[in-house]
């Protein structure tokens, strides 16, 4: 079975520092699509980045990029330059069958932003 | 372009009522999903529909869900009868398509939060 695991419950991070979030999976599938989501109090959920498992290269979008290990089925998102605006419900998310879209979801990390 | 709207935003019901809520997608969206997210994890999926037809409800719990979406577009989502354990924020998503591709992304809806008391 396909699983997703965030194993930071709660993170706090001072505004303009760097923070990063862990996440772990587990497939033995080849070729599958990871995500980040955001969900802020609003309870809608943003998409932060994604990474195609094909591509070696790390995903960058401004201040968010991924580590993405595909040996050790590892996928961290840092964010730099922290901003209040950043504060919220962070998901890992999986999806290993593309002519689905079905993602599978981690726990969520909280992460805060303290000024 | 407007977002996913989704009705009622909050919702409280006594155990064994019945409660519906509502989605509609990205106009010309195709494939439009509902998860289920409950308190401290993350969303599960419902079930997903391809335009008007089910493309997979493996794990909805059909003796008291249902879902349909007629004429491919705007969606419900039923339960009856409702149990304490069903509390949770029911999210909706559409995408363009089912197929995913390099820039193909789900956007959601802000949710129903249900209450079962």
């Amino acid at each position: 079975a396909q699983t997703v695991t965030q194993s930071q419950p709660e993170m706090s991070v001072q505004e303009a520092e760097t923070v990063t979030l862990s996440c772990t999976y587990d497939t033995s599938e080849n070729n599958y699509y990871l995500f980040w989501y955001k969900q802020p109090p609003s309870r809608q959920m943003i998409l932060v980045i994604r990474q195609e498992a094909y591509k070696q290269q790390n995903a960058t979008e401004n201040r968010f990029s991924v580590n993405f290990q595909k040996a050790a089925k590892s996928f961290s998102l840092k964010i730099s330059d922290s901003q209040l605006g950043d504060t919220a419900m962070y998901f890992c998310a999986f999806m290993i069958d593309s002519n689905t879209g079905k993602l599978i979801f981690g726990q969520g990390t909280t992460l805060q932003v303290k000024p | 372009e407007a977002g996913v709207a989704q009705s009622p935003r909050y919702k409280i019901i006594e155990k064994r009522q019945s409660v519906a809520f509502w989605c509609n997608p990205i106009s010309g969206h195709a494939t439009l999903y509902w998860y289920q997210q409950i308190l401290g994890q993350g969303p599960k999926l419902l079930i997903q529909f391809q335009n008007n037809g089910v493309v997979d409800d493996s794990q909805l719990p059909k003796d008291r869900f249902s879902a349909e979406r007629l004429k491919g577009v705007d969606s419900t989502l039923k339960i009856q009868p409702a149990k304490l354990e069903d509390s949770a924020v029911y999210l909706c998503a559409s995408s363009l398509e089912s197929r995913w591709g390099s820039n193909t992304e789900a956007f959601f809806g802000q949710g129903t939060r249900l209450t079962v008391v």
